[in-house]
């Protein structure tokens, strides 16, 4: 079974720079999360889709952070602008969402995507 | 706010030693997982466990999950140098539009020297 791929795995750019992260998640999985890790720090949900719809994007900086899943399958994340704070590993993860009697959820991660902001 | 508070942060030993790393939490979750990170790579689930006073072995790794399912510990025996990595534990809480959302701890880097 193929993993969770994403492209680039290394990007840098100055501040105020816009930058494009996607991710392909393992067929048929419908659930599709971005996840940001600073360094030293554990990841940090951004934004969740399920299908092509948004489950969750409460700590998604919407001002300059979007996201899109429009055929339900990749997806595509987008900074413009960029800040220095903004310097991370973005991580796709997909996975199949379980029923509750499964009682869990089991993500599979992409190798992640280095940003440095400078 | 950190839901999910891991201790040790860092951890240096040797190897052949033990070592228990902790993840704590005011919040109940439903499940709690464990994952291991190396440098350049996606996280990668150790172990999930669901109830409440769970233990489950991989081989010399020990994964408890509390009677209340606020916490959970991971113990490992005779560390060897290919146990170096990121260990990170994540919630998931139930039901509603959060479920499958999970929440990580910072994560404890485990170095083992030879």
């Amino acid at each position: 079974e193929a993993g969770v791929a994403q492209s680039p795995r290394y990007k840098i750019i100055e501040k105020r720079q816009s930058v494009a992260f996607w991710c392909n998640p393992i067929s048929g999985h419908a659930t599709l999360y971005w996840y940001q890790q600073i360094l030293g720090q554990g990841p940090k949900l951004l934004i969740q889709f399920q299908n092509n719809g948004v489950v969750d994007d409460s700590q998604l900086p919407k001002d300059r952070f979007s996201a899109e899943r429009l055929k339900g399958v990749d997806s595509t994340l987008k900074i413009q602008p960029a800040k220095l704070e903004d310097s991370a590993v973005y991580l796709c993860a997909s996975s199949l969402i379980g029923t509750k009697a499964a009682g869990a959820n089991v993500l599979t991660f992409g190798a992640g995507s280095r940003l440095t902001v400078l | 706010t950190q839901l999910l508070e891991q201790s040790p942060q860092f951890l240096s030993i040797q190897e052949g030693e033990n070592l228990t790393v902790y993840c704590n939490s005011s919040s109940v979750f439903s499940s709690l997982q464990w994952y291991r990170q190396e440098p350049g790579e996606g996280p990668v689930l150790l172990v999930t466990v669901v109830t409440g006073g769970e233990v489950k072995k991989l081989k010399r790794l020990t994964f408890q999950f509390g009677d209340a399912r606020k916490d959970s510990s991971l113990h490992i025996t005779a560390a060897q140098t290919g146990d170096t990595g990121l260990y990170l534990c994540a919630g998931a809480r139930a039901g509603g539009t959060s479920y499958g959302k999970l929440t990580f701890g910072q994560g404890t880097i485990l170095t083992v020297h030879p």
